[in-house]
This record gives structure tokens, sequence and C-alpha cells, in this order.
């Protein structure tokens, strides 16, 4: 049982190039997210899917899409990175019907030069 | 928009002293409040939480209160220890309204001084 896990754990980008962030969970739960962390500033959404099929934005979505693409997994891709998305970015998941607490992955810290 | 205060964006306690980190909430319909604990270059891991019909929990040296009219709750930690140095989030979340979705404090970073 891995839980959550987000691949790559580094990555560096250019300025305008793009690539996507995978997660997956493998404790059949029904809600996802994407987080950013920067210093001072907490934990913020950026999307989050509560079931299969459904996406929705958060505190912070400009510059990401996203896809639910099963319940397992959930990507965040940057179409063309921005020095201001330079943060570490944390997949989590949970099921609200089951139990509230929220698993997160590893993380994942980018860099755009 | 939601939004969640929280304070101090740092704390400093002597080891067995106590520490309070201190959270504010906006929507008033929130009601469930979890705590996270964030261990460096680690992922965040839920400590303690606390629903709108309890005003606090415990667990063996943390605790949590709830203040629904004040829209506030707090964490507190007795008899530190080294190993409580941390970050900690606390965040507010509308569980069984179809909103699914936690938002975060700011953190506070905990420096247990031994």
């Amino acid at each position: 049982n891995a839980g959550v896990t987000q691949t790559p754990k580094f990555q560096v980008l250019k300025t305008g190039q793009s690539m996507t962030l995978q997660c997956a969970q493998d404790m059949n739960h029904n809600s996802m997210y994407w987080y950013r962390q920067d210093p001072g500033m907490g934990l913020r959404l950026i999307y989050y899917s509560a079931s299969e099929g459904t996406t929705d934005k958060g505190e912070v979505p400009n510059g990401y899409n996203v896809s639910r693409l099963n319940k397992r997994e959930f990507s965040l891709r940057l179409e063309s990175a921005a020095p201001s998305q330079t943060s570490v970015y944390f997949c989590a998941s949970n099921d609200w019907t089951a139990n509230t607490e929220a698993f997160f992955g590893q993380g994942t810290r980018l860099t755009v030069v | 928009g939601e939004n969640v205060e929280q304070h101090p964006s740092t704390l400093s306690v002597q080891e067995g002293d106590s520490a309070v980190i201190k959270c504010t909430y906006s929507d008033s319909a929130s009601n469930y409040f979890p705590w996270y604990k964030q261990e460096l270059g680690k992922r965040p891991q839920l400590i303690i939480d606390i629903r709108s019909n309890v005003g606090e929990k415990k667990d063996q040296r943390i605790a949590v209160t709830l203040n629904k009219t004040a829209k506030h709750f707090s964490l507190h930690i007795t008899e530190t220890q080294p190993e409580d140095s941390a970050v900690y989030f606390c965040a507010a979340s509308k569980v069984g309204s179809g909103t699914y979705k936690y938002i975060f404090g700011t953190g506070t970073r905990l420096k247990v001084l031994a």
C-alpha cells in the first residue's frame, strides 16, 4: 500500500516549457487535490477533483490544467511554465464518505528558470 | 472567498513549555478543522482534527479547541519536545455540503529549543 505517489520528485524547467506532474493513489479515494506550497503562503489549492469525472478550480488555478484520468490518477499540467510557478507541489486524496483525513504525496520540487 | 488566518508565523519555545497556535476562519458553514504537521522536507500529516459539534479534543500532549461563535480554533501542545519542531498547518472545510476541499492557513514554524 503505497498511499499517494507523485512523479517526478524534482524538476527544472526553462520558462515557456511544458510538463505534467503525475499523481496516483491506491486507497480507492474519491477526491483528489493539487496544492502548491510557497514560503509564508502555506498550502494553496490549485485544482481539485471531488470524484472521478469532475474537476474544479481552487484558489490559484491560473496557468494550470488538470485531468482526472481515472479514479486513481490526477495529473497537473503546466502549459507554459513561468518563474512564478517555482514551488513545491503536493497531491492529496481522501474519501469524504469514509474518512475526512487527507493523505499527501511526497511532493514535487519544481524550479522554473 | 473562504479564508483561514493562522498566527503566529513562527514560534520558539523552551523544551517542556507549552505552545499555542491560533486560526480564524471566515466561512461560518465550515464544520471540520484538521491540523497537519510537516517536518522538514516531508509531506504534511494529520495530527488531530475536530468537528463543529465538539468544543475540545485531546490526544496525549496535543489538544484542539474550537469556538464556533468567534470562528476561532487553536492547537495546544504541552510538554514540548525537540521532535515537535515542524511547521503546523490548520485547515477548514465543509463536510457534507458537497464542497470537497480544504482551505489551509499559512503555517506556523515551531522551534522547540533544548
